[in-house]
């Protein structure tokens, strides 16, 4: 079975803080996402990534930035994090010609306080 | 890509089938139809796709019209655990750009 594991499943930060979400990858992917869900807005798209070093801004990139240095790791960084970015962050993985069968890790909740 | 419409909610028994409606007027002759359920508390998870011809697969089936402006998901035997949002989306494969989530049926099912 394919395999996204997310580093934390439940975090707290303070305001400020510079965050790091980590996400792995066991099926060998082109494609790594990172998506953010709300209550009322459903998912929507940060950052994605359809190789090493590459990255592309989604939906909603303002406040948040993405490393790739390896083919199976994605990460997400708050730079300095906010109140307003408490939510649970999602990330997946596709392959590149069937990049809509998706497969997605378990989340992350990130509390802001 | 295509805008979709489904409904808010809908409501099954358990061990009956249920048919998820999704609309799609403005899909275009490559676009594929995917669904995706998302259980409470996990992340979305695949469930079946498919571009002009009825799909199969363990855990759905999907009718799609013969002019493709609207598809069913169809569970044929819900159980409680198939209570979940369910999302219907019609995209374009290839390239890398992330699924485009909307608000999705959430589906209650009754004992």
């Amino acid at each position: 079975d394919v395999k996204v594991t997310q580093s934390s499943r439940y975090l707290v930060k303070r305001t400020g803080e510079k965050v790091f979400l980590e996400c792995v990858q066991d099926m060998d992917h082109e494609n790594m996402f990172w998506y953010r869900q709300d209550p009322g807005l459903g998912l929507r798209l940060i950052y994605f990534s359809y190789d090493v070093k590459m990255k592309e801004k989604g939906d909603i990139p303002e406040g948040y930035s993405v490393s790739r240095e390896k083919k199976e790791r994605f990460s997400l960084i708050l730079e300095s994090a906010s109140t307003n970015q408490t939510s649970m962050y999602l990330c997946a993985s596709s392959f590149r010609q069937t990049r809509f069968t998706i497969y997605f890790g378990e989340g992350s909740w990130l509390t802001v306080v | 890509d295509a805008k979709t419409t489904q409904p808010n909610s809908m409501e099954s028994n358990e061990e009956e089938p249920v048919h998820l409606p999704c609309n799609h007027s403005t899909i275009s002759g490559t676009d594929y139809i995917h669904w995706y359920r998302q259980l409470p508390s996990q992340g979305p998870e695949y469930v079946i796709h498919g571009l002009t011809s009825n799909v199969n697969n363990r855990m759905a089936s999907l009718a799609i019209a013969e002019d493709r402006k609207s598809s069913t998901l169809i569970l044929h035997r819900a159980t409680l655990r198939d209570a979940a949002v369910y999302y219907c989306i019609a995209l374009t494969e290839g390239g890398a750009d992330g699924l485009t989530f909307g608000k999705g049926t959430h589906l209650i099912i009754q004992p």
